[in-house]
């Protein structure tokens, strides 16, 4: 079966600049997750969505991430305005009700 | 509450020398636990789970996990490094009654293998 699929891999941009990353889930899979790990850190949860519904938002700074989840299936995180504090990886997970996670290759942002 | 503690940022082995990945856990649940690798440039890979049956939890590649709920612990091993184990791993925990969500990620351990 097809992965989790993310793009783009890599992306550059100077502070106060917006960026969105996509991410395509395993065909199925119900729950949808993106997490932020900074270098030399494990992954921290961001959202999490069951269908097109957050299910935990919790530790996603609102005053400049958002996401959304339209239909059920592609994901959207957005950063606006980025600060040089989210360079980082941004990983996108999905998973059956229950099952493990699969993770996608990661978006990979600087800000300069 | 739960949280991780990975006991070591580094391990060093020679190709063909056991690995031993410690991990210490904390929860107020009964815990699912599940230890993920990433290489580099990548997103992570399920090496094994735990989650209530037998204790000791064979994975992928050789790796196996012994679940010590008297200990907190839940250290990974494998008999014999090869060169493609070089890589960054976590040890996660999760509340047991939903033990694909709210993955608490321990700080990484980088496996380094020499030749």
């Amino acid at each position: 079966e097809a992965g989790v699929a993310q793009s783009p891999r890599y992306k550059i941009i100077e502070k106060r600049q917006s960026v969105a990353f996509w991410c395509n889930p395993i065909s199925g899979h119900a729950t949808l997750y993106w997490y932020q790990q900074i270098l030399g850190q494990g992954p921290k949860l961001l959202i999490q969505f069951q269908n097109n519904g957050v299910v935990d938002d919790s530790q996603l700074p609102k005053d400049r991430f958002s996401a959304e989840r339209l239909k059920g299936v592609d994901s959207t995180l957005k950063i606006q305005p980025a600060k040089l504090e989210d360079s980082a990886v941004y990983l996108c997970a999905s998973s059956l009700p229950g099952g493990p996670q699969h993770f996608g290759d990661g978006t990979r942002l600087s800000i300069l | 509450a739960q949280s991780v503690t990975q006991l070591d940022s580094h391990v060093s082995v020679s190709e063909g020398t056991p690995v031993l990945l410690r991990c210490n856990y904390s929860s107020s649940y009964s815990p699912s636990l599940f230890w993920y690798v990433q290489h580099p440039n990548k997103g992570l890979q399920l090496l094994l789970k735990y989650t209530s049956a037998a204790t000791l939890v064979k994975g992928i590649n050789g790796f196996e996990a012994e679940f010590k709920k008297s200990e907190t612990s839940f250290h990974l091993t494998k008999p014999s490094a090869h060169m493609s184990d070089a890589a960054e791993y976590f040890c996660v925990v999760s509340p047991s009654n939903n033990a694909g969500n709210m993955l608490t990620f321990g700080g990484g351990t980088r496996l380094m293998v020499k030749p």
